[in-house]
């Protein structure tokens, strides 16, 4: 059973258009970090949250932390073929201090 | 660049076979994080140390080891290869020891298993 559960798993989309993915959990986390990994190369890490309902906006990146700390979200507006990736979201659970990542969404943005 | 330097960064080799992938960790980082990523599995954490010992264990077989030398840099050993261990391994590194703290990666050590 994996921790942290990310949806969709794939998606492709064409540039200029919005979109949104999910990490969702049935645990408690203490912060959650969110990173993006690009083919041939390790994951980088963009944004952590630690409070609950808590929001963060890196350029075209919104990052929001559920009100009880069991998931997250990451909107993009105005996809550019430069967000292509794979994006990971990171929990450390209030019960240990492990970082546990998620499968993540591998994202498509075509031209 | 991560700062953190991992190789090699391809591997071929057979099953039944011992190979050594090596770390160095980004300037002034104490912890080493190993991880194995692999399509179904997503990316799984292996083992961490910091400082020198061994802080925290995860999905770890026991024909893996690993340590961390003197100077920082790790090296994760693996034995008596088998089919499924074709992954790739990354190395992260973090200043301190918790799990939220950000950790920065190695861009990998591709393992195929022949």
């Amino acid at each position: 059973t994996q921790l942290l559960e990310q949806s969709p798993q794939f998606l492709s989309i064409q540039e200029g258009e919005n979109l949104t993915v999910y990490c969702n959990s049935s645990s408690v986390f203490s912060s959650l970090q969110w990173y993006r990994q690009e083919p041939g190369e390790g994951p980088v890490l963009l944004v952590t949250v630690v409070t609950g309902g808590e929001v963060k906006k890196l350029k075209r990146l919104t990052f929001q932390f559920g009100d009880a700390r069991k998931d997250s979200s990451l909107h993009i507006t105005a996809a550019q073929p430069g967000d292509t990736g794979l994006y990971l979201c990171a929990g450390r659970p209030s019960s240990n201090y492990k970082l546990t990542f998620g499968k993540g969404t591998l994202l498509t943005v075509n031209p | 660049d991560s700062g953190v330097t991992q190789t090699p960064k391809h591997l071929i080799t057979a099953t039944g076979q011992r190979v050594t992938l090596r770390c160095s960790p980004r300037s002034g980082d104490l912890s080493v994080y190993w991880y194995q990523q692999s399509l179904d599995q997503g990316l799984q954490f292996l083992i961490q140390y910091y400082n020198g010992e061994e802080r925290a264990k995860g999905n770890i077989l026991e024909r893996f080891s690993a340590q961390q030398f003197p100077d920082l840099h790790s090296e994760l050993n693996l034995s008596s290869l088998e089919l499924g261990d074709s992954a790739l391994y990354f190395c992260a590194s973090s200043v301190g020891w918790a799990g939220d703290q950000p950790q920065h990666f190695g861009d990998g050590t591709r393992l195929s298993i022949l």
